[in-house]
């Protein structure tokens, strides 16, 4: 079936530096892929998204980058902060208007 | 801002007894989702709406789960009886269309079975 494969589990990082979390998904008619932050205690949040017919998004200091033949998108924070702390889930967009969730990173912000 | 509001924001049961928790999504969002998050999980999806009809609902352990959106507005999710495996973050979630859309999350409501 479909699924979405995310990496690290859990990540740490020096305040300032960047941050990478990658994900691969299986089915390759996925056409849009959100970005995912949850606090403790609080539903998910929408950070950025990307569509199947851009390879790259930025906000700020959040990029997303889509690799549609190898079936890979990343999320890179850049600058990282300590309110970046958080668990960040990666999905696809699968078949019934249903996301397929990946199992989620822990960001650790080390001051 | 609009948002998907949900009550309780906490809730304590005991096993076997019944509980209901209610969901509110954005004015205008056609579709909602009822998920169940483990804590160091991922959110698992148990019953999507259209409207007042259930699009999807073959992961909702229909045994004990049960949910219903009336009048294709606010919606409700009931559990009887509860059991010890069922403590979990139980979230909301809707979209305004069928297309690619942000997923609008609720607050949650955390389950606890005693």
């Amino acid at each position: 079936g479909e699924n979405v494969e995310q990496h690290p589990s859990t990540l740490s990082v020096q305040e300032g530096d960047s941050a990478v979390i990658k994900c691969t998904y299986s089915d390759s008619a996925s056409n849009y892929f959100p970005w995912y932050k949850q606090e403790l205690g609080k539903g998910p949040q929408l950070i950025i998204d990307i569509r199947s017919n851009v390879g790259e998004k930025k906000d700020q200091r959040i990029a997303v980058t889509l690799n549609k033949t190898a079936k890979h998108f990343s999320l890179h924070i850049t600058e990282t902060q300590p309110e970046d702390s958080a668990v960040y889930f990666c999905a696809a967009w699968g078949s019934n208007y249903q996301l397929i969730w990946g199992a989620g990173t822990k960001l650790i912000i080390k001051p | 801002e609009a948002e998907v509001a949900q009550s309780p924001r906490y809730k304590i049961t005991e096993k076997s007894q019944a509980v209901a928790f209610w969901c509110d999504p954005i004015s205008g969002h056609a579709t909602l989702y009822w998920y169940r998050q483990i804590l160091g999980q991922g959110p698992e999806l148990l019953v999507q709406f259209q409207d007042e009809s259930v699009v999807d609902d073959s992961q909702l352990p229909k045994d004990r789960f049960s949910a219903e959106r009336l009048k294709g507005v606010d919606s409700t999710l009931k559990i009887q009886p509860a059991e010890l495996g069922d403590s979990a973050m139980y979230l909301c979630a809707s979209i305004r269309s069928g297309t690619y859309n942000e997923q609008f999350f609720g607050p949650g409501t955390r389950l606890t079975v005693l």
